[in-house]
């Protein structure tokens, strides 16, 4: 199986800050990344797929970068709607595997 | 606008079964493979199984093969996951989700609300 690693587990954060979270997979998945943000209660909702590309409805302070391997979640001005937990996933092979996920807490 | 409600979730004894399922609107459900996915707060996100619109496909992951089985009856939006020789490590919360298009290789954008299934004696 493909081992996603996300980097930190936690991460504490002001509203307006640049935030930045990476993924690691154990092999090559090309770009078959998505990033997920779920909140307490609720499901998980998409943010990007394919590495890079925004999910419709999405805000542009989203974005993803990264292929192969090495993979990033970038959040230009953290909002107040934003902290959250976020997770990647890799789809490149069945199973598809999750990161351990990456809690965006108020500093 | 995608609705996904899942229902079937419960309390059941080790090694008893359960028959989770998935009703979809707002979107052409027989043209999307759909997927199930659980939620530990120990083990966090587990893909457990997908089927493609061609409901002979399937896939699974190696800690339910053999004890579940995903199905579904497009007649009627509906996808089900029929879960037996449960475990303790089976407790979770299960979400179904859909494929994001029905072309190309892809992953799962909505997901419904999740049922939450409790093993236990």
């Amino acid at each position: 199986d493909i081992q996603m690693t996300q980097s930190p587990s936690t991460l504490s954060a002001s509203v307006g800050d640049r935030v930045t979270i990476t993924c690691r997979a154990s092999q090559y998945i090309s770009s078959w990344l998505a990033w997920y943000q779920q909140k307490p209660g609720k499901a998980p909702k998409l943010l990007i797929y394919e590495a890079s590309s925004l999910e419709t409805g999405v805000p542009s302070r989203f974005s993803g970068s990264g292929s192969g391997t090495e993979f990033a979640l970038t959040i230009s001005s953290l909002q107040p709607d934003d902290f959250a937990t976020y997770y990647c996933q890799q789809y490149n092979s069945f199973p598809w595997t999750f990161g351990q996920g990456t809690k965006v807490e108020v500093k | 606008e995608v609705q996904l409600l899942e229902s079937g979730g419960g309390l059941v004894q080790p090694g008893g079964s359960l028959r989770l399922s998935c009703a979809a609107s707002g979107f052409t459900f027989s043209d999307y493979a759909m997927s199930w996915v659980r939620q530990t707060p120990g083990k966090g996100l587990e893909w457990i199984s997908t089927i493609f619109y061609i409901a002979t496909k399937t896939s699974y992951a190696d800690s339910v093969r053999g004890r579940f089985t995903v199905s579904r009856d497009n007649s009627k939006n509906t996808l089900f996951l029929q879960m037996n020789s449960l475990r303790a490590e089976d407790t979770a919360i299960y979400f179904c989700a859909k494929f994001r298009s029905t072309t190309g290789w892809t992953t799962s954008d909505s997901w419904g609300q999740g049922t939450l299934v409790t093993v236990s004696s």
